[in-house]
């Protein structure tokens, strides 16, 4: 597609449920990142995907948190048993190795 | 440990008037650099990047971002800044050795007529 694509833009879930989160990067590009950013707060890094490499998970903040990517292109970011700490709006970017990063538009994540 | 310092977190100009935003970085060997720009409710969009070569780099909307290695920074500047401009700025780093962008904490840029 043109540009990275998250779905959905929004979710609200109720503590303790499961989310996923949707992205699908831009065609061709072969690395895939996800990145967290709370309110009032810069980006946090959470995973990296680069081919079929195995994935840099050193971000993710706990282990109720997981992704993966299929098939070298859409990936599904996985939050098991949300807090309300993990309201945050999650961001997915994609590039080409050595290019800047296009990111989309996020989903933002509200946990009551 | 790679960083980015922005350290101004809010800067608040009036209209036409010219913009500086300050970036440091720290990192081992001199990295990737970019400027995002973030409107309320928006995603990040890319001003302008820095590999290699010339150390004035043009971006869109009339920015552009000098690279100083002897300062390790990469300052944002704009000459005259128009209302549309306010929105949140964020710095970026990106080392082939650690394969992750590094994202400073944003400067909000307030815009007054």
């Amino acid at each position: 597609g043109a540009g990275v694509s998250q779905s959905p833009s929004n979710k609200v879930t109720e503590k303790g449920k499961d989310v996923e989160l949707r992205c699908d990067p831009i065609s061709g590009h072969t690395a895939l990142y996800w990145y967290r950013q709370s309110l009032g707060q810069g980006l946090e890094f959470l995973i990296y995907f680069q081919g079929n490499s195995a994935p840099d998970k050193s971000g993710l903040p706990s282990d109720r948190f997981s992704a993966e990517r299929t098939g070298g292109s859409v990936s599904t970011l996985t939050i098991q048993r949300t807090q309300q700490e993990d309201s945050a709006v999650y961001l997915c970017a994609s590039s080409l190795a050595g290019e800047g990063y296009t990111f989309g538009s996020g989903t933002r994540l509200t946990v009551v | 440990a790679q960083s980015v310092t922005q350290p101004d977190i809010h800067i608040t100009v009036s209209e036409g008037a010219s913009l500086e935003l300050r970036c440091n970085y720290s990192y081992g060997a001199t990295p990737y650099l970019f400027w995002y720009v973030q409107s309320p409710g928006q995603g990040l969009q890319l001003l302008l990047k820095y590999f290699s070569g010339d150390t004035l780099v043009q971006g869109i909307k009339g920015f552009e971002a000098e690279f100083k290695r002897s300062q390790s920074s990469f300052n944002l500047r704009k000459p005259s800044v128009h209302w549309s401009d306010a929105a949140e700025y964020f710095c970026a780093a990106y080392s082939g050795g650690y394969n992750k962008l590094i994202f400073g904490a944003g400067t909000r840029l307030a815009v007054h007529p």
